[in-house]
């Protein structure tokens, strides 16, 4: 069965520019999260969606939002971009619950420059 | 604020020694996950563990959940080049998907 896919793997923006990273699911997964992925702060929760709704949020500004689809795919989006959100932004989804665990995209490499 | 620590941050050893990872909290968590990521790719699920006290094996790997389920370890028998990779441990809770990640071990074992 197919992986999560996350599009595009890698990404070249310019400073005050913005982006749209996209996720597909796996099959059957409801539910789908959001991580940013830095050397210095390690792996850090950006959303929790779960059927079209965001169920948590993690400490980002509002520069950093997300949606998902009624296919559970799902996107998130970054504005007016800064040299500091280059990052690995990773993508996973997981049957819901908490003895699941996620499957992971192999990310977007986003760099600010 | 960083929820769950991992020591340690790195970790460098020859092939057939054994070694152990610690993942250690100051908060309860439902379940605990151990995953490995490799450079370019998204980290990769090896168990979740959920009852306090619990003991996981998976081959060479042995994950054990804290009996307050505030801290887990992993012990890795006999390592073995593949198993160079960064290991990474998650906690969450009931009611919700986010898991929250630990700093992370970076593992590289030499033949």
């Amino acid at each position: 069965k197919a992986g999560v896919t996350q599009t595009p793997r890698y990404l070249i923006k310019t400073r005050g520019q913005q982006v749209t990273l996209s996720c597909s699911p796996i099959s059957g997964h409801r539910s789908v999260s959001w991580y940013q992925q830095t050397p210095g702060q390690g792996l850090q929760f950006l959303f929790e969606y779960f059927s079209e709704t965001q169920r948590n949020k993690g400490n980002f500004p509002g520069r950093f939002s997300g949606r998902q689809f009624s296919n559970s795919r799902s996107e998130m989006n970054v504005s007016t971009l800064e040299l500091g959100d280059s990052a690995l932004y990773l993508c996973a989804s997981k049957l819901t619950g908490a003895n699941y665990g996620y499957t992971f995209g192999s990310g977007t490499r986003l760099t600010i420059v | 604020t960083q929820l769950l620590e991992q020591s340690p941050q790195f970790l460098s050893i020859q092939e057939g020694e054994n070694l152990t990872v610690y993942c250690n909290s100051s908060s309860v968590f439902s379940s605990l996950q151990w995953y490995r990521q490799e450079p370019g790719e998204g980290p990769v699920l090896l168990v979740t563990v959920v009852t306090g006290g619990e003991v996981k094996k998976l081959k060479r790997l042995t994950f054990q959940f804290g009996d307050a389920r505030k801290d887990s370890s992993l012990h890795i028998t006999a390592a073995q080049p593949g198993d160079t990779g960064l290991y990474l441990c998650a906690g969450g809770w009931q009611g919700t998907d986010k898991l929250i990640f630990g700093t992370g071990t970076r593992l590289q074992v030499f033949p």
